[in-house]
């Protein structure tokens, strides 16, 4: 099975600050790779898939990269909205999910 | 605007039995594939169930396969998860979920979940 660990597990941050985390693969799943924000108490929301391609009327301050196994969503200039929880998930081959990161004031 | 909505969540005792419904508006659900996603305290999200627009291919995660059924009803746009044999950490808020592309797939839609209990 492919694992799909990201980091930090939780981060914290102010309004207007840039932040980046990072998801890695245990193994190549090539640009198979989507991001969602989960706000508390709401459903995940996709916000990025094959790894840096925006989901349409997503906002231009969330950006993805990717580096062979290692991917990273960066969130320039943080608004309040954004204090959530992201999840990386491969859709390679397990449609696994990392565990998650908590973006904190 | 698309929409997903889950209902059938409950309370129940382990071996017992429950059946999940979505219930799709906004778009063409018959020309979608479909998954269950659930997401538990303990173990995050977790993929759980797959099938195609026409119901010709099916899967299941391995946590599932043998106890769950995925199914669907274009006509009535309505999407189903029956589960057999509950468990404990079958325990978690389900979600119905478009799929975006082929078998494995990201989610580009989701509903709002309906939350299971697996409980004596």
């Amino acid at each position: 099975d492919i694992q799909m660990t990201q980091s930090p597990s939780t981060l914290s941050a102010s309004v207007g600050d840039r932040v980046t985390i990072t998801c890695r693969a245990s193994q190549s799943i090539k640009s198979w790779l989507a991001w969602y924000q989960q706000r508390p108490g709401k459903a995940p929301h996709l916000l990025i898939y094959r790894a840096s391609v925006l989901q349409s009327a997503g906002p231009s301050r969330f950006s993805g990269s990717e580096s062979g196994t290692e991917f990273n969503l960066t969130i320039s200039n943080l608004q309040p909205e954004d204090f959530a929880t992201y999840y990386c998930q491969e859709y390679s081959k397990h449609r696994t999910f990392g565990q998650g990161t908590k973006v904190e004031v | 605007e698309w929409q997903l909505e889950e209902s059938g969540g409950d309370l129940v005792k382990p071996g017992g039995s429950l059946r999940l419904s979505c219930a799709a508006s906004g778009f063409i659900f018959s020309g979608y594939n479909m998954n269950w996603v659930r997401q538990s305290p303990g173990k995050g999200l977790e993929w759980v169930a797959f099938i195609t627009s026409r119901s010709d291919d099916i899967e299941y995660s391995d946590s599932v396969e043998g106890r769950f059924t995925i199914y669907r009803d274009n006509a009535e746009n309505l999407l189903y998860l029956q589960m057999n044999s509950l468990r404990d950490d079958d325990s978690a808020v389900y979600y119905c979920t478009t799929g975006a592309g082929g078998r494995v797939a990201y989610f580009d839609v989701w509903g709002r979940g309906t939350l299971v209990t697996v409980s004596s």
